[in-house]
């Protein structure tokens, strides 16, 4: 079983749509939480951090639930920007690891 | 802003040759760097962590000899590519993490061996 668990996708919504994506990790002594978005032969970029009362940032939502171990990235209002590679990474505590999912394909259609 | 800034952004060379890149961070010091590797539609795959001031810590089937690491200071790391082949033609990109966890990556650096 991966450290990291997503769904490959891709999902294909069109826009104005809501869509959520979920992350499972394995190890319960992990940390700390983010997504990321990773366009096309471009480097990964911070979305956010995820906390565990859970946090906002504009169309943006994430959660985490700790005891079902897995973390989502809820989108309103898709953008057709929003097309991306969506990357969830768990950083574990003692190894000091980032260990990173596979990543989501979102492609928001017109 | 960048906070991690990583040059050259593109690479083109002959096999045989080295390349190094470079990966700095811009407003933080960093003791500890990343260094990916990441093929077409493919995840990133880390290669080795880089310490500042000792050896890096290779990932498992990583060549130490072939990829060599320097982290001379709290602000720079570098790769070395050492006799590149073409199937070391990759997009290698860096990271840095803030003390609050958040992980940076640098822009990412195309290497295309001929």
């Amino acid at each position: 079983r991966k450290e990291v668990e997503q769904d490959p996708g891709p999902f294909n919504v069109p826009e104005g749509a809501t869509v959520a994506f979920n992350c499972t990790y394995s190890n319960s002594a992990s940390q700390s939480f983010f997504w990321y978005r990773q366009d096309c032969r471009k480097e990964p970029k911070l979305l956010m951090s995820v906390y565990s009362s859970g946090n906002e940032d504009g169309r943006f939502t994430a959660q985490l639930n700790r005891a079902s171990q897995y973390i989502s990235l809820l989108i309103r209002d898709s953008k057709l920007s929003d097309s991306a590679t969506y990357l969830c990474v768990v950083l574990t505590s003692g190894t000091y690891k980032y260990i990173f999912g596979t990543g989501t394909r979102l492609k928001v259609l017109a | 802003g960048a906070v991690v800034s990583q040059h050259p952004s593109w690479v083109i060379c002959k096999s045989g040759t080295s390349v190094k890149i470079e990966c700095r961070s811009l407003d933080f010091q960093a003791t500890t760097m990343f260094w990916y590797r990441q093929f077409p539609k493919q995840s990133l795959m880390l290669m080795a962590t880089s310490n500042e001031g000792s050896k890096a810590t290779y990932e498992q089937g990583v060549e130490k000899d072939k990829f060599l690491i320097n982290h001379a200071s709290l602000t720079l790391s570098t790769l070395t590519v050492t006799s590149a082949h073409p199937e070391d033609s990759s997009f290698y990109i860096c990271s840095a993490n803030r003390r609050t966890g958040e992980l940076f990556f640098g822009e990412g650096s195309r290497l295309t061996v001929l």
